[in-house]
């Protein structure tokens, strides 16, 4: 069965520090893979997506991932964590069926705090 | 360009009662799909409405119900109402299964 695996609950980094946060999903076709941010009482926002080439993709707050299809990871990555990065940040694969149908099966999520 | 909108935000039903939700996709979105997440936990897909006809749906009971406008606007509809069912909705708009964009959510609290 398809899903996604986020193995840290919880992380606790400094500002300034790097950050990697990790996904495996698992999915017997080619996966199109996205992560999301979500502050707290608020939606979801899209970070970054991968659907295809090039297997590092860049996303909006200075945020990337790497697509590694020999381990099965789609992990993100920051080089230096601002304090208003704190938030729940989910990894997620889209289920593709014929016709267009679609629909995004969740890590459980990784939740980040940033130390001053 | 407007994103996704939700409404209301936030509202409180009583065990039993019936809430019904509303979404407008983004500009140029034909899909919209409706997920629920509850507290602590990922979203969990419940269904999805392409050309106002349901074709997808997750591991939710008839209870939850649905609609698409002509305009691609969505409803979600909730029966007889759980104190299990006291999470965040989320609606989440997509043109032909393309990137997934969601809305802020509506929050609903079952006393």
């Amino acid at each position: 069965a398809q899903s996604v695996t986020q193995p840290d609950i919880h992380i606790t980094v400094s500002e300034g520090a790097s950050l990697e946060l990790r996904c495996n999903y698992s999915y017997g076709a080619t996966p199109y893979l996205f992560w999301y941010v979500q502050s707290p009482g608020q939606g979801l926002q899209l970070l970054l997506k991968y659907f295809s080439g090039d297997t590092l993709v860049q996303g909006i707050k200075g945020f990337e991932a790497e697509f590694k299809r020999s381990q099965s990871s789609f992990n993100l990555r920051k080089p230096s964590v601002h304090w208003s990065d704190a938030a729940e940040y989910f990894c997620a694969v889209v289920l593709m069926f014929s016709g267009g149908y679609n629909k995004l099966i969740f890590g459980a999520g990784t939740r980040l705090a940033v130390h001053p | 360009d407007a994103g996704v909108t939700q409404s209301p935000t936030h509202l409180i039903k009583t065990r039993g009662q019936q809430v019904t939700l509303r979404c407008s996709p983004k500009s140029g979105h034909d899909t919209v799909s409706w997920y629920q997440q509850a507290l602590g936990q990922g979203p969990q897909f419940i269904f999805q409405y392409y050309e106002e006809e349901e074709r997808q749906r997750g591991n939710f009971p008839d209870r939850f119900s649905g609609h698409q406008y002509p305009n691609y606007s969505s409803e979600l509809n909730v029966n007889a109402l759980l104190l299990g069912d006291s999470a965040l909705y989320l609606c989440a708009s997509s043109y032909r299964g393309n990137t997934i964009y969601f809305g802020e959510g509506s929050w609903l609290t079952v006393v």
